[in-house]
């Protein structure tokens, strides 16, 4: 009964350079949730997907970063060009309901450092 | 525009104590609470939750308070364990069309000393 996963745990890369986070959700979930937490803050709504959907990405930077959630394999968080500022903790959360008030089952996070 | 705050960045008790976790908000459309709990190099863990119907929410050692005129729930945690250290997040959910999307507190550090 795994939980949520996400790969690469700590990813490092250069200004300019692409990441890609991965998330799979538990099993039988087809909701996912993107947070961002930034050093010494909590964590801030990035983005809301169901299978091959995006609901909700009202707190995603408009350039740079995309979500998707295909029909088949994780959901993947893409941010092309990283800058220094996009050093922070990525987590993913998932939920058999995207109604309010369900909890959501979070991932262990993936760590990005932008040298 | 921090719309839930958790004032106090840090707690120190000892153990056997009770340990109290403030959190205000200032949406009113909030109408789900959740607290999570998270280790270093871990994601949040969920502890405990509690609709905006409800005044107070009890689990084990667990308790949460709501009071919707004061904007205001707290955590408590009766006897604190060295276990229990953490950062703790208080999170609203506005419901509805919130698709269940979390606000989250900026957190408050746990310390329960042996």
């Amino acid at each position: 009964n795994a939980g949520v996963m996400q790969n690469p745990r700590h990813l490092v890369r250069r200004r300019g350079q692409e990441a890609r986070l991965r998330c799979s959700p538990m099993k039988g979930h087809s909701h996912v949730y993107w947070y961002r937490q930034l050093p010494e803050e909590g964590l801030k709504f990035m983005v809301y997907l169901q299978k091959e959907n995006i609901i909700d990405e009202s707190g995603m930077p408009k350039e740079r970063f995309s979500a998707e959630f295909p029909k088949e394999g994780p959901s993947i968080l893409r941010i092309q060009q990283v800058v220094r500022g996009d050093s922070a903790a990525y987590f993913c959360a998932s939920s058999p309901s995207g109604a309010g008030g369900n909890e959501q089952f979070f991932g262990p996070g993936t760590r990005l450092t932008v040298l | 525009d921090q719309q839930v705050k958790q004032n106090s960045p840090s707690l120190s008790v000892q153990e056997g104590r009770i340990s109290i976790l403030n959190c205000d908000y200032t949406n009113s459309m909030f109408d789900y609470f959740l607290w999570y709990k998270k280790y270093p190099a871990e994601g949040p863990t969920f502890l405990i939750s509690i609709s905006s119907i409800k005044d107070k929410n009890e689990d084990g050692r667990f308790t949460v308070f709501l009071n919707k005129s004061a904007k205001h729930l707290s955590l408590h945690i009766v006897p604190s364990q060295p276990g229990d250290s953490a950062v703790y997040f208080c999170a609203a959910d506005a419901g509805g069309t919130s698709y269940g999307k979390l606000t989250f507190g900026q957190g408050t550090i746990l310390t329960v000393h042996p």
